[in-house]
């Protein structure tokens, strides 16, 4: 049964980086597939933000590529999110999941930026 | 960047028939785009039903269905039930790139 986590600070402040990272449990990541991170604003859409697969290579959504950094450690079975600069638009949940075929993702994490 | 549409809201009756529609702006919808559908109820994570066009996964009712349709891609429910009440999103894929559509949130009334 795979299952993903998330973690992280539930509070970051404005101008700073946010930073989280998803556990894997279940399936190796090294063996295949993209993972990657999808956010939801409080009472809105969803919103796909990046994938990475485990030799590196990544795929950003354009309007936040400037500020997203996506990374993935394979030894701890884990991949990680990096989002520079933000602001309260950036409040959200944040969800990790496989984004090959979309079957699993985790529960989501609340972020809130302010100061 | 891409802007995929979907029907703000539709309401069906419980055991009716219905069908979601997703758009891309930038022209037909096809199974290059790899189409996905994805099921939010309140407070709960979203749920995928439908990837690569048509394709369920083990979870997924048989009374969801997916498929291309007019030049978008499409989600049908044939004999909707209340449990069936929720947001429910299409995802594209451009070139490795996913953009979700704004949701469109489903009644079963």
């Amino acid at each position: 049964q795979v299952q993903l986590q998330e973690s992280g600070p539930g509070l970051v402040k404005p101008s700073e980086t946010l930073s989280l990272t998803c556990a894997v449990s279940g399936y190796s990541i090294s063996s295949d597939y993209y993972w990657g991170w999808i956010r939801q604003p409080p009472g809105k859409g969803l919103e796909w933000i990046g994938a990475i697969y485990h030799t590196g290579t990544t795929f950003y959504n354009p309007s936040l590529k400037s500020r997203v950094t996506m990374s993935v450690d394979t030894s701890k079975n884990q991949f990680s999110l990096k989002l520079s600069s933000v602001t309260a638009a950036d409040s959200a949940v944040y969800y990790c999941a496989r984004t090959q075929l979309l079957p699993y993702w985790g529960q989501g994490t609340l972020v809130t930026v302010s100061s | 960047q891409a802007v995929v549409t979907q029907e703000p809201s539709l309401t069906v009756s419980p055991g009716g028939k219905v069908t979601l529609t997703c758009g891309s702006s930038t022209g037909a919808v096809t199974s290059g785009h790899y189409p996905y559908w994805i099921q939010q109820k309140p407070g709960q994570a979203p749920r995928t039903l439908i990837y690569d066009t048509s394709d369920k996964h083990s979870w997924t009712p048989a009374r969801f269905s997916g498929s291309l349709l007019g030049g978008k891609g499409a989600l049908t429910l044939s004999g909707a039930q209340p449990e069936d009440e929720a947001e429910y999103y299409c995802l594209l894929t451009y070139s490795g790139v996913g953009v979700f559509g704004g949701g469109t949130k489903l009644t079963v009334l």
